[in-house]
């Protein structure tokens, strides 16, 4: 079935170093995709998007990688920070016969150490 | 810009009541809005699609008659939590678009719903 997924529930790292979270789809179709950030309590905040059209796309301390012919999108943070601590999901954007609609991933628990 | 207000953050409710959760585009407006659940460590589920003076689409599953939406203006979308049970108890995100976009969503903060 279609699908989006992330690979990895929970990613540890120390402060300072580079963050890689991943996320593989399965609709080849799809031509948008965004990954949000959802701290404890809080609604999804929007980091960074890419159309199907790009292979990358940079934001500030985060880059967002996308490999079409695999399927898959990875998030970029450089220098991850004890404020980058929370779940990221990636989301795709679909269009439906209801229109446009998000699905979204699993989430990965990005945890700081410091 | 863009942004999304919900009310209330947080409301406990006894089984049976009723309880309406408010979506609120702030600086824009939007013609179409979403609610989500979210149950805890798990992701965000559509719920509903809500458009500004029509009918809300509802996804598969999803009781309408229970989780009654009306979007009355181009501003604001309320979920209303029919008859509510402990099941219901979840965490409910609204989202809206920008008017005249289709796709970058932007998300309220959430309401915390506990049915006792």
């Amino acid at each position: 079935g279609e699908s989006v997924g992330l690979h990895l529930p929970t990613l540890s790292v120390q402060e300072g170093d580079n963050s890689i979270i991943n996320c593989a789809y399965s609709n080849s179709a799809s031509d948008y995709f965004i990954w949000y950030k959802q701290e404890s309590g809080k609604g999804p905040q929007f980091i960074i998007d890419i159309r199907s059209n790009m292979d990358k796309r940079q934001g500030q301390r985060v880059t967002v990688l996308l490999n079409k012919t695999v399927k898959h999108l990875s998030l970029q943070i450089a220098a991850t920070q004890p404020g980058d601590s929370a779940v990221y999901f990636c989301a795709e954007n679909r269009l439906t016969g209801g229109g446009n609609k998000l699905t979204f991933g699993t989430g990965t628990q990005l945890k700081v150490e410091l | 810009g863009a942004v999304v207000s919900q009310h209330p953050s947080w409301v406990i409710c006894k089984s049976g009541t009723s309880v309406k959760i408010e979506c609120r585009s702030l600086d824009f407006q939007a013609t179409t809005m979403f609610w989500y659940r979210q149950f805890p460590k798990q992701s965000l589920m559509l719920m509903a699609t809500s458009n500004e003076g029509s009918k809300a689409t509802y996804e598969q599953g999803v009781e309408k008659d229970k989780f009654l939406i009306n979007h009355a203006s181009l501003t604001l979308s309320t979920l209303t939590v029919t008859s509510a049970h402990p099941e219901d108890s979840s965490f409910y995100i609204c989202s809206a678009l920008l008017a005249g976009r289709t796709d970058t969503q932007y998300f309220g903060p959430g309401t915390r719903l506990t049915v006792l």
